[in-house]
């Protein structure tokens, strides 16, 4: 059974910088990209970037470009998400996702619990 | 990037009845790469349908959807009290992956 557990909500103050895990388990790990999506009080749904975890190939949102680095421990089967310069625009609930591949045509069929980030003085 | 419409942004209907949700695209989404998603207050999103029409798993068959190029629909027919939700589209036919704005689907 495929789960995707992420870290606790966290508070940060403006120019900080935050690091969310995903664990991932009940799969292959390294077969599926995992992508970072975040959801800010009334807005849309929001693709923040993804990483193969087999070769570590990455891509980002441009908007995010230069603030944000995706990682992955294949070893411990968990993702990374740092974003740095967080300004109060950065508060969220953060997602992860796994990518389904082309068999769900690149759909995200399994999404972790969210982690809230308050970004506030 | 491509720009996702959602219509209407609130639809109220009662259990039983059937509800249409409407998906606009800014530019013609390839491979119909286009999914829906269920989102309940306080949960993450679930995997309703992909690739336009198919039925993600253990999702009932009173979920469907269709479209192709740029105007995609879901359809609920029968609607259950768990119906009662956020619908949130989602194109991955050309980057970066983008979301509809929702539609948020409330018991008249």
């Amino acid at each position: 059974q495929v789960h995707l557990v992420q870290s606790g909500a966290d508070v940060k103050k403006p120019g900080a910088s935050v690091k969310l895990s995903c664990k991932a388990s009940g799969y292959a790990f390294t077969k599926y990209a995992l992508h970072w999506v975040r959801q800010a009080p009334g807005q849309r749904l929001e693709w923040m970037g993804w990483i193969i975890p087999d070769s570590g190939d990455r891509k980002y949102s441009e908007t995010l470009q230069g603030r944000i680095t995706i990682t992955r421990d294949t070893s411990s089967t968990t993702l990374y998400m740092e974003l740095h310069s967080l300004t109060s625009e950065d508060t969220a609930i953060y997602y992860c996702a796994r990518e389904g591949g082309y068999m769900y045509r690149y759909s995200f069929d399994f999404w972790g619990q969210g982690t809230l980030v308050t970004v506030s003085s | 990037e491509i720009v996702l419409t959602q219509s209407p942004g609130t639809l109220s209907l009662s259990p039983g009845d059937s509800a249409s949700l409407s998906c606009r695209a800014s530019q013609t989404i390839s491979g119909n790469y286009v999914a829906w998603y269920q989102q309940m207050p306080g949960q993450a999103p679930r995997l309703l349908i992909y690739g336009a029409s198919n039925r993600a798993t253990g999702i009932p068959d009173r979920f469907s959807g269709s479209g192709s190029g740029t105007d995609f629909t879901l359809i609920v027919s029968r609607l259950e009290p768990e119906d009662f939700a956020v619908y949130h589209c989602h194109q991955y036919g050309a980057s970066p992956p983008t979301f509809g704005q929702g539609t948020k689907l409330e018991i008249k």
